[in-house]
Parts: structure tokens; sequence; C-alpha cells
């Protein structure tokens, strides 16, 4: 298996655009978890969701930021309108979710995103 | 609110030598979760716990869990330099949510 696969790898982006993350979780996994983890803050989980449905959100920062999961083999993560301090490492996990949160999670790689 | 805590936060060591980190959690849980990190990439699963007195072992490190005494601790033996890396332990709650320690930078030095 592939694997949790993010893109991009790498954003830099200037303020006030638009941004979009994206992440394929590992086939067969109906949990699917983001993060972002700075240097100040650490590891922080900003949604995740179970066959596709959004179950906590309540770590997005703010309106800024929404997330979506149109079927189980794709979300996105989108920064609109991006400002500085959101420039960090997102990453995206899955799990197979057999009970909820109940079995080890799988990080994707990342999208290190910088913006200018 | 559930708080994890991890100490030290930082470690430096020789490579031989044994240490123990620790990951102390505030409210009940029903698993926990070690991981590591290396330097600019992502997060591996080292170990899951999932329940008191449980011990897991793999190489040179081993992690065990007291829900009595919400502790976890993830001890090394016999150091060498391919542990450096950042080890996170993750508290689980019911509600599927990981809730992640700040982390333990281990630098082993030759």
């Amino acid at each position: 298996d592939a694997g949790v696969i993010q893109s991009p790898r790498h954003e830099v982006t200037e303020m006030g655009q638009e941004v979009t993350l994206r992440c394929k979780p590992i086939s067969g996994h109906n949990s699917l978890f983001w993060y972002r983890q700075t240097m100040m803050r650490g590891l922080e989980l900003l949604i995740y969701f179970n066959n596709n449905v959004p179950i906590d959100d309540s770590g997005m920062p703010e309106d800024r930021f929404s997330a979506k999961m149109p079927n189980a083999s794709f979300s996105t993560l989108k920064i609109q309108p991006s400002e500085p301090r959101d420039s960090a490492v997102y990453f995206c996990a899955s799990n197979a979710g057999l009970r909820i949160g109940t079995d080890t999670q799988y990080f994707g790689p990342g999208t290190r995103l910088t913006v200018l | 609110e559930l708080k994890v805590e991890q100490n030290p936060l930082f470690l430096s060591m020789q490579e031989g030598k044994n240490y123990t980190i620790y990951c102390n959690y505030s409210t009940t849980s029903d698993r926990l979760y070690w991981y590591r990190q290396d330097p600019g990439k992502s997060l591996e699963s080292l170990f899951v716990l999932l329940s008191n007195g449980a011990v897991k072992q793999e190489g040179r490190l081993m992690a065990s869990l007291d829900t009595k005494a919400r502790l976890s601790t993830l001890h090394i033996t016999a150091a060498v330099h391919d542990l450096s890396a950042t080890y996170f332990c993750a508290v689980a709650r019911n509600t599927g949510k990981l809730i992640f320690g700040q982390g333990t930078t281990l630098q082993v030095k030759p």
C-alpha cells in the first residue's frame, strides 16, 4: 500500500491567497484526521472525519479554515485567505476506524506551508 | 480538558546508556500511543498500549502503561545514534481524537 498521500509537499504563497491541501487516505480506512504542527503549539488536531462525515472540527482555528471529504479516498483542507501565522506543517492521517479512536493512525508525509 | 505532558522535553545522552521518557495524562483513557518523528519527516507509529500493565518492546525501546497512575514510560536500553529523533506519546479520547504530548527530542551522542 502506498500509505497516506498528501499534496503538495511544499507550498509557498502570499498572504491573502487561497491554499488547498489534499489528502488520499489508505484504502479501506474510514477515519481521516487533519493535524497542524508548529514549534510553538506542537501537534494539533484540526478536524477529523468518519465515513466521510466531519465528527469533530473544534480544532479548526478560524472560519478561514474549511475541510471536506467528498468521498472515501479524498479530502481537502482549505485556507482562505491565508495569513503568515498559518505557516506550519499540515499532516493528514487515517485509520481503519473499526471503533473510532481505537486504532493506530497512519500519517502522511505532510505539507509544509509557508505564507509570506 | 485532557492534558498530556512529557518529560524531559529534550534529552542528550551517550551511546550505550539507558534512559526513560515519561508521559503523564490527566484523565482516563483506553489507549495510549507512542510515535517517532525524525527531523523533517512524518510520524511513525511505535507502540499501542491497550490496558493497565501493558508492555511492548521493539529492539532497544520498551513502552509500558500504568492506567492507575495515568503514566506511560518509554525506556531506551543501550542507546545508539539511530534512535535520535523526537518521540511523542498520544492519548485517545472516546471521541476518537488523539491528544499528543509536547514531544521529547532525543539526541544520542557517540
